[in-house]
């Protein structure tokens, strides 16, 4: 299995909603990430877990609350959002964090708060 | 700062023809850099990396660390190559984090 999977493909939530978008790979990858892409723009670094823990948050508001339960799920936990947090979020993964190594993403969920 | 410029934001060409997707990096020390690619309604996807020098697709990228530039080149476009295509770079100090430029759209016309 080479790619990685993301649940839901869309999602529509209120902006009193929780809810969570959930990210696997079987590909024995110990670097995961999620990314956050508006529309016509690049992907924006969220969070990088590095075996299963969280190595970088790029000042990413409490509202997005990311956990890796283990080497091959890694979950967005999303509450209270807002609007401008409409976007498609992607998850990636990588054998490691070092640069050499490719990342691997997945379609996307496309998120959309009302 | 690290940054990555993508100066065009739509190229359109005529298959056959070549192509030049410019990509221009700030960084200090020595960067690894990278060309993704976007096809419609596929995921984004790595095409070529500097430190591997290979050749995908037909299409190459050379580091010119003086100009500070990782153009990709292609001799002759073909209308499969039509996609959004992203350089990206990732620091030697890393913080595992990769910066994306802002894309260039890729249109090859038959």
């Amino acid at each position: 299995d080479t790619e990685v999977t993301q649940t839901p493909k869309h999602l529509v939530m209120g902006m009193t909603n929780k809810k969570s978008l959930k990210c696997e790979q079987h590909m024995g990858h110990r670097a995961m990430y999620w990314y956050k892409q508006k529309a016509k723009k690049p992907p924006e670094l969220m969070f990088v877990y590095s075996y299963e823990k969280l190595s970088i948050n790029e000042s990413v508001p409490s509202r997005f609350s990311p956990e890796c339960p283990n080497s091959s799920l890694l979950n967005l936990h999303l509450h209270a959002l807002q609007p401008e947090d409409s976007a498609l979020y992607l998850c990636a993964s990588s054998q490691s964090v070092l640069a050499y190594y490719e990342q691997y993403f997945g379609p996307g969920t496309r998120l959309t708060v009302t | 700062a690290q940054r990555v410029t993508q100066p065009e934001k739509l190229l359109s060409v005529f298959k056959g023809a070549p192509v030049e997707l410019k990509c221009n990096y700030s960084y200090s020390g020595s960067p690894e850099l990278f060309w993704y690619v976007q096809y419609s309604r596929q995921r984004l996807q790595l095409l070529l990396r500097h430190i591997s020098r290979e050749s995908i697709k037909g299409f190459t990228a050379d580091l010119n660390k003086g100009e500070t530039s990782f153009h990709l080149k292609k001799p002759f476009a073909q209308e499969e190559d039509s996609a959004m295509y992203y350089c990206a770079l990732e620091g030697e100090d890393s913080s595992y984090k990769l910066i994306f430029g802002s894309g260039t759209r890729l249109l090859v016309r038959p």
